[in-house]
């Protein structure tokens, strides 16, 4: 299935690294999404994106800045991680999203970049 | 208290065999659920939805109890394959993940 790719699928980085991750959907959808899902926890949503303007920031630490080119691209930079941001991240996306209102879209989800910082 | 409860597991089954997982959710406005499935080290994929009147999808079967503010997944005769994480997903305001029931199914 190639509805949602990114890349890179595997990073390792070092505290004073910058990298980004990339998301592309090919779904023609209109919201898209980052998630963090560490070890024993439930997805934790970081951003969401709808028509390439960003609708929500879950309390993200500004080491972890998002960017949304157009509908089908989302990235998510990254500089001075600390160790305890490894996990694996997760792009996702939907057809649409309204923010404040219920939703009742469903979420297709890309294969991960799994992220260890050393 | 979390959006959305599961019991963690694991559930070690024989093939064959009939599992169910229940999962809670807090908020009474919730307007939609699903499950999804998690493979190890893969992306979570949709497995079903949820809707108030039940619906079956071959050997599984999905329930919503809105009184008692619950969602079950019944999963009949288990196949190997049928082995992974199974994430319960409400939705709010944004979509509330569980932390996964995990299914191991025995030859």
């Amino acid at each position: 299935e190639t509805g949602v790719t990114q890349t890179p699928r595997h990073l390792v980085m070092g505290m004073t690294n910058k990298k980004s991750l990339k998301c592309e959907q090919h779904l023609g959808h209109n919201a898209m999404y980052w998630y963090k899902q560490s070890a024993k926890k439930p997805l934790e949503l970081m951003f969401v994106y709808n028509f390439k303007e960003q609708t929500e920031n879950n309390s993200v630490p500004s080491r972890f800045s998002p960017e949304c080119p157009n509908s089908s691209h989302l990235f998510l930079h990254l500089h001075t991680l600390q160790p305890e941001d490894s996990a694996l991240y997760l792009c996702a996306s939907s057809q649409d999203r309204t923010s404040g209102e219920l939703s009742t879209d469903t979420q297709y989800f890309g294969p991960g970049t799994r992220l260890t910082v050393l | 208290r979390k959006e959305v409860e599961q019991d963690p597991g694991p559930f070690n089954v024989p093939e064959g065999a009939t599992v169910a997982f229940n999962c809670t959710y807090s908020n009474s406005a919730s307007q939609s659920f699903f499950w999804y499935r998690q493979d190890c080290r893969k992306e979570p994929k949709l497995l079903m939805s949820v809707y108030s009147s039940g619906n079956e999808d071959g050997r599984f079967t999905a329930q919503l109890n809105r009184a008692s503010q619950y969602i079950s997944l019944l999963i009949r005769d288990s196949k190997l394959s049928d082995s992974a994480t199974y994430l319960c997903v409400v939705t709010g305001n944004q979509f509330y993940f569980g932390t996964g029931t995990s299914l191991t199914v025995i030859p």
